[in-house]
């Protein structure tokens, strides 16, 4: 089974950055999956990440250690929309993905 | 637009009938279909992963007797919650994964309420 630990929430001010952290223990490993989900809403595809490094979409970025089994995803520039929770989750080898209990971000004005 | 498609993405039953699920894929094939299950403010939890022309694999702890999956096609897996109860109740949402690819997209999700 999967043991994937990620903080329960943060709280941070519009324009600014916040860093969610992940720590997993896994049998396997076939990549780290970040998604976004707002209440209510299934989940969006956000990032993944299979090999090490740090890979940039926008004002999204998402790091992998996998000799650390750490990830994380960064989020700059904040916006009131950002407010959301957000999923960490590693794929086992047969795809199945294990999730996180997710970090709810509260974006303040 | 969306690319995995759920319905119906909200269903009122009564105690002890049944209620199916479906879960499509659009535009793209899918040996590979999981659902899930979501509880108020907590995470995805996997029930059972649905191959297409075999039995779904289920997870521990979830009675597959009582959540019976088909997945009778390339593009279509369904979930069906029998003899529901209000402990039920909860937000199922699939996932599909692209044939042959390492792609995979989630439903919109269904919102279930037992009464």
């Amino acid at each position: 089974g999967q043991n994937i630990d990620q903080p329960t929430e943060m709280t941070a001010t519009e324009g600014a950055i916040v860093q969610i952290n992940c720590t997993y223990q896994t049998s396997g490993f076939n990549g780290l999956f970040w998604y976004q989900q707002h209440a209510g809403e299934a989940p969006t595809f956000l990032s993944y990440n299979v090999l090490d490094g740090l890979e940039e979409k926008g004002r999204f970025s998402s790091f992998l250690s996998r000799s650390k089994g750490y990830s994380y995803l960064l989020l700059k520039e904040l916006q009131m929309k950002d407010s959301a929770s957000y999923l960490c989750a590693v794929r086992e080898r047969d795809y199945k993905l294990s999730f996180g209990a997710g970090t709810t971000v509260t974006v303040r004005a | 637009g969306a690319v995995v498609s759920q319905h119906p993405s909200w269903v009122i039953c009564k105690s002890g009938t049944s209620v199916k699920i479906e879960c499509r894929s659009l535009d793209f094939q899918a040996t590979t279909m999981f659902w899930y299950r979501q509880f108020p403010k907590q995470s995805l939890m996997l029930m059972a992963t649905s191959n297409e022309g075999s039995k779904a694999t289920y997870e521990q702890g979830v009675e597959k007797d009582k959540f019976l999956i088909n997945h009778a096609s390339l593009t279509l897996s369904t979930l069906t919650v029998t003899s529901a109860h209000p402990e039920d109740s909860s937000f199922y949402i699939c996932s599909a994964r692209v044939q042959g690819g390492n792609t995979i997209y989630f439903g919109e999700g269904s919102w279930l309420t037992v009464v």
